[in-house]
């Protein structure tokens, strides 16, 4: 079975800086996708990113990029020059081959400091 | 603007009453899931549909039960069955593919369930 993992419960991050937020995944499926979403306080989840496991490039949607490492099974997400409103749940899931459902890791809860 | 209704947002029930949580989505999308949320965590998936009159259990379905007669709506019961029924859940949709494409899934605002 597939399993996503993110290891950092929180993380704080000075306004203006950059960030990188890890997930590993473990899969022996060669066909996956990979995905970021925002979680805000107000509850909704906001797709970010996505990353498909034959991409030769890394994916970036404006502040968003993911440094994509399959070789160690990583996908972390690096939002750089980090804002205010971007304080919120970050959840990175992943999507085999054979469904559409996504699969979530635990979720890092990031706090940007003013 | 197309989007998904989750409704209501807050529920308050007492233990051993069903209740059903309301998704209708007007984006034309063939698949339907529905997640739970607990504090802290991430999501894990309930059921979910890819067609009209038809879905499959997901990682969590017991105490769950769902229906999908039409394209647009994936109502979701909470029965006196599922043991600890208090969290956030969370409706999605999305078009229906193949493969491990970037077939997005997007989210309803939630509905808070409390069993009091």
């Amino acid at each position: 079975a597939q399993k996503i993992t993110q290891t950092q419960p929180g993380m704080f991050v000075q306004e203006k800086e950059a960030v990188t937020l890890d997930c590993t995944y473990d899969t022996s499926d060669p066909s996956y996708g990979l995905f970021w979403y925002k979680q805000p306080s107000s509850g909704e989840m906001i797709f970010l990113i996505y990353q498909g496991s034959y991409d030769q490039q890394n994916a970036t949607e404006g502040r968003y990029s993911l440094n994509f490492q399959k070789a160690r099974k990583s996908a972390n997400l690096v939002i750089s020059a980090s804002q205010l409103g971007d304080s919120a749940m970050y959840f990175c899931a992943m999507k085999m081959n054979a469904g559409n459902m996504l699969t979530f890791g635990g979720g890092t809860r990031l706090m940007v400091k003013p | 603007d197309g989007g998904i209704t989750q409704s209501p947002k807050y529920l308050f029930r007492k233990e051993g009453q069903n209740v059903t949580l309301s998704c209708e989505q007007n984006l034309n999308h063939d698949a339907m899931y529905w997640y739970r949320q607990d504090p802290g965590q991430g999501l894990r998936l309930i059921y979910y549909s890819q067609i009209v009159n038809d879905f499959q259990k997901g990682d969590i379905a017991e105490g769950y039960s769902v229906s999908r007669e039409k394209k647009e709506s994936f109502p979701l019961t909470v029965t006196s069955a599922q043991k600890n029924p208090t969290a956030f859940y969370l409706c999605a949709s999305s078009t229906y593919e193949t493969g491990a494409g970037a077939n997005v899934l997007t989210f309803g605002a939630g509905s808070r369930l409390t069993v009091l």
